[in-house]
């Protein structure tokens, strides 16, 4: 079955990098993605890859994919406070349509 | 502009009652998708439609239903049977594999 999970919470200094991790459980996984949540409001898309990628980079963010270990992270740099929100990451398999399967979600706090 | 809209923001509803979220999009996309999310919790998908006229059962169906007359119209109606209603609901359209916009959400409680 499909199993998406991410740790809970990350708090890092304003201008320092953030990495938040997520592991996957389907290797059939077609696309991988980020979206970022701030409080009450619905979900943004941040940025995807698709499975045959490693890196992916996009200004401040970096995707990096580990397929073996099914390991994805979306680093950000020089971190800012309007960064901070809930990131979920999310997969997509091929037989299962266009439905995504998400993470619980990264509680970011960026300290001034 | 494009986009989708959700109404209401914020709704309340005692118990026992039948309530419906409105979802809108004019993204032209086929796929419309209705999410919960509980705090501090991932969302959970409830039902989704890929055409007009078609929708099928998420992982937490019971409870909820939904109608797919018009293309750019998703609404889910949280009926008396859902015995824990309260929660954040999203409503996402979708093209293709690699995308899936989400609307600003309902905030959903029970009296």
């Amino acid at each position: 079955g499909e199993d998406v999970e991410q740790s809970l919470f990350l708090s890092v200094r304003e201008g320092d990098s953030s990495v938040i991790n997520c592991t996957y459980t389907d290797s059939s996984s077609t696309y991988l993605y980020w979206y970022k949540q701030e409080p009450g409001a619905g979900l943004q898309l941040l940025t995807y890859i698709f499975s045959n990628m490693d890196m992916k980079q996009d200004q401040r963010l970096t995707v990096l994919l580990n397929k073996k270990d099914k390991h994805l992270s979306l680093r950000i740099a020089d971190t800012q406070t309007g960064d901070s929100a809930i990131y979920f990451c999310a997969e997509s398999v091929n037989n299962a349509g266009n439905m995504l399967t998400f993470g619980g979600g990264t509680r970011l706090m960026v300290k001034p | 502009d494009g986009g989708i809209t959700q109404s209401p923001k914020y709704l309340f509803r005692k118990e026992g009652q039948n309530v419906t979220l409105s979802c809108e999009q004019n993204l032209n996309h086929d796929a419309m998708y209705w999410y919960r999310q509980d705090p501090g919790q991932g969302l959970r998908l409830i039902y989704y439609s890929q055409i007009v006229n078609d929708f099928q059962k998420g992982d937490i169906a019971e409870g909820y239903s939904v109608s797919r007359e018009k293309k750019e119209s998703f609404p889910l109606t949280v009926t008396s049977a859902q015995k824990n209603p309260t929660a954040f609901y999203l409503c996402a359209s979708g093209r293709g594999w690699y995308e899936q916009f989400f609307g600003p959400g309902t905030r959903l409680t029970v009296l």
